[in-house]
């Protein structure tokens, strides 16, 4: 069946540390989504993917960034965690034009002390 | 760009009652429209969506919602609630290939 995944489900690290967490995909859709959820704000886009060596910003996009080299993934690197990044981050993907839905992963829990 | 507003962040009802989950949104033409369902340290799940036809859409888990264009509104009701209904539950809209979310609703079911 195919599905999307997260890896690592959980990280903890260091303030100023680089990280970069993992989004697969195996539906073949074209776009990508990456978001963070926290309490109060629901889900807030941070950045997004239309295809191959194509990236958008989202609504919160500084202090992180994505690359989009093959359909499959869309890893999202914090260049220098902070202490604000402290999230439950969720990759979601879906088919191009349409009325289709996003399918989502199961999320990492980022812990930046 | 579109918007989606869920009326009340935290709704509890009795095991047996009525669920109703309110969802509003703007947008100038008939946008897609979702429920999704989010568990404990889950992602998120689609309950049910509206594209075209039936303004009635059912869904999984006896959850049903209907689109009402003139009042801009995607309801979200099931008759009896289930302790198993206690989740986060959230609206959405997809425009072209944006997806606009409201900010969730806590759904408590007393026993």
């Amino acid at each position: 069946d195919a599905e999307i995944t997260q890896s690592p489900r959980h990280k903890i690290t260091e303030t100023g540390r680089q990280v970069t967490l993992a989004c697969h995909q195996t539906w073949n859709h074209n776009n990508m989504f990456w978001y963070r959820q926290d309490l109060g704000h629901g889900l807030r886009l941070i950045h997004y993917s239309y295809g191959v060596q194509d990236t958008n910003k989202g609504e919160v996009s500084d202090g992180y960034s994505v690359s989009r080299s093959n359909t499959e993934d869309l890893p999202l690197t914090l260049e220098s965690a902070a202490s604000s990044q402290t999230s439950v981050y969720f990759c979601a993907s879906s088919p191009g034009q349409g009325p289709r839905e996003q399918f989502f992963g199961p999320g990492t829990r980022l812990t930046v002390l | 760009a579109q918007s989606v507003t869920q009326l009340g962040s935290h709704v509890s009802v009795s095991e047996g009652a009525l669920v109703l989950l309110r969802c509003n949104y703007s947008s100038s033409v008939p946008p897609y429209l979702f429920w999704y369902v989010q568990y404990p340290n889950q992602g998120l799940q689609l309950l049910l969506k509206y594209t075209t036809g039936a303004t009635l859409v059912k869904g999984i888990n006896g959850f049903e919602a209907e689109f009402k264009k003139s009042e801009t509104s995607f309801h979200l009701t099931k008759p009896s609630a289930h302790m198993s209904d206690a989740a986060e539950y959230f609206c959405a809209v997809r425009s072209t290939n944006q997806f606009y979310f409201g900010t969730g609703t806590s759904l408590t079911v007393i026993p």
